[in-house]
């Protein structure tokens, strides 16, 4: 199956920083979702993107698929941007597989 | 916006005990998922359920696991004889169709003592 690698695995910013996480998946994929999962355990839908590129506030994804990554950028972070990061590509059979997720906080 | 709810919140059991952990997907969806996230660990696909049968199941999903839609609105997860290494976050997502994004539940955080 896909394999799913996520970086860097733990990422700590100065609220108001950038930062981009990256996702590399081993084999071609069909679609693509990023996940945030806040500190109750919940995980928030952020982007569906396949391919191209996605902008929501102060968050946005590109997917370039035919070179296997995908990367979330975060702009101007605030503390409730802290939590995990999971990237969740679908290949050709019907589940979504989970990265091994950026473990991000952001400090005040 | 319609969500996926899943009850309980959370749940405690003894080693051996049977559970059953409900989810109500998203109503016009017609695929559902269970994935399950051991503490601190990424998430695992568990199973996919399509048409009232499974489409497709990962090596954890042993014959410990079995899942059900037993009306039109709930889909259960039942674990016959629980471990200890059963203890985990269950989540519960539906879909439209295999392609679009899944919605997932807030979880059930299952342990088992």
């Amino acid at each position: 199956g896909i394999q799913v690698e996520q970086s860097p695995p733990d990422l700590i910013l100065q609220e108001g920083a950038n930062s981009t996480l990256r996702c590399n998946f081993s084999d071609s994929v069909n679609n693509l979702q990023w996940f945030h999962q806040n500190p109750w355990g919940q995980l928030i839908n952020l982007f569906y993107i396949p391919s191209g590129t996605k902008q929501n506030g102060r968050l946005s994804a590109t997917t370039v698929a035919t070179e296997r990554y995908s990367l979330l950028y975060i702009s101007s972070s605030q503390t409730t941007d802290s939590g995990v990061y999971f990237c969740a590509p679908r290949g050709g059979t019907y589940k979504y597989i989970f990265g091994t997720g950026t473990r991000l906080k952001v400090l005040a | 916006e319609p969500e996926v709810t899943q009850t309980p919140s959370h749940q405690v059991t003894q080693m051996g005990q049977e559970v059953i952990l409900r989810c109500v997907p998203i109503s016009n969806h017609l695929y559902f998922y269970w994935y399950r996230q051991i503490l601190g660990q990424k998430v695992e696909f568990l199973v996919s359920f399509y048409n009232n049968e499974i489409s497709e199941k990962s090596e954890i999903f042993d014959d410990q696991f079995s899942v059900e839609r037993p009306d039109g609105s709930n889909f259960t997860l039942k674990i016959r004889s629980t471990k200890l290494e059963d203890s985990a976050m269950y989540f519960c997502a539906s879909s439209d169709h295999p392609g679009d994004p899944l919605h997932f539940g807030n979880g059930t955080r299952l342990t088992v003592t």
